[in-house]
């Protein structure tokens, strides 16, 4: 069974630029989430989908991200204009519907230089 | 709100060492607790998880209980071998928060041959 897919692995930007993340998640699972992780820090929920719908988005900065998740099933996250304090790891992990277990994709290591 | 607080690391170990972990949790009523283990390079995976009180959880040599009286879910193993370096995240999920994990900051294990 294929995991969760994210792409690019990393991602180089100024400050100010915008930038996307992809996030394939594991097939029939219909939850999907997008994690910040910053270094030394453990990850941050930023936006949970159920299919197409968002749970919870209680903690995306909506001024500078946001998410899409068409179709219920890929995802993309996009952040403009970027800020310093962007960089980090962005997860993306998915589940069954009502099943506790998530399971995380390799991530998107983003530095904002 | 609910929150996970780990041991600080790095923990630095030799081969066939034992190993502790502490984690505490705060959280109202019964969350389900996590181990996460996030290998370099690699995206997080469970590790074991345990969904009521005195449950056990058990994965790869790795045990952890849930002990609701002291709220915490302490991560052991026998004897850690090299392969077992990584970052180890602590992790809850309440009942009635639509299945965010909340991470602790992580822990780094070395393991020294």
């Amino acid at each position: 069974e294929a995991g969760v897919a994210q792409s690019p692995r990393y991602k180089i930007i100024e400050k100010r630029q915008s930038v996307a993340f992809w996030c394939n998640p594991i097939s029939g699972h219909a939850t999907l989430y997008w994690y910040q992780q910053i270094l030394g820090q453990g990850p941050k929920l930023l936006i949970q989908f159920q299919n197409n719908g968002v749970v919870d988005d209680s903690q995306l900065p909506k001024d500078r991200f946001s998410a899409e998740r068409l179709k219920g099933v890929d995802s993309t996250l996009k952040i403009q204009p970027a800020k310093l304090e962007d960089s980090a790891v962005y997860l993306c992990a998915s589940s069954l519907a009502g099943e506790g277990i998530q399971y995380f994709g390799a991530g998107t290591r983003l530095s904002v230089l | 709100g609910d929150s996970v607080t780990q041991m600080e690391g790095p923990v630095t170990l030799s081969e066939e060492a034992f190993l502790t972990i502490n984690c505490t949790y705060t959280a109202t009523g019964y969350p389900s607790l996590f181990w996460y283990v996030q290998y370099p390079g690699e995206g997080l995976q469970l590790l074991l998880k345990a969904t009521k009180a005195d449950d056990k959880g058990s994965n790869k040599g790795f045990e952890a209980t849930y002990r609701k009286e002291t709220t915490s879910f302490h991560l052991e193993k026998g004897s850690v071998q090299v392969s077992d370096s990584a970052v180890y995240f602590c992790a809850l999920i309440h009942s009635s928060n639509t299945g965010k994990l909340i991470f602790g900051q992580g822990t780094t294990l070395q393991v020294k041959p």
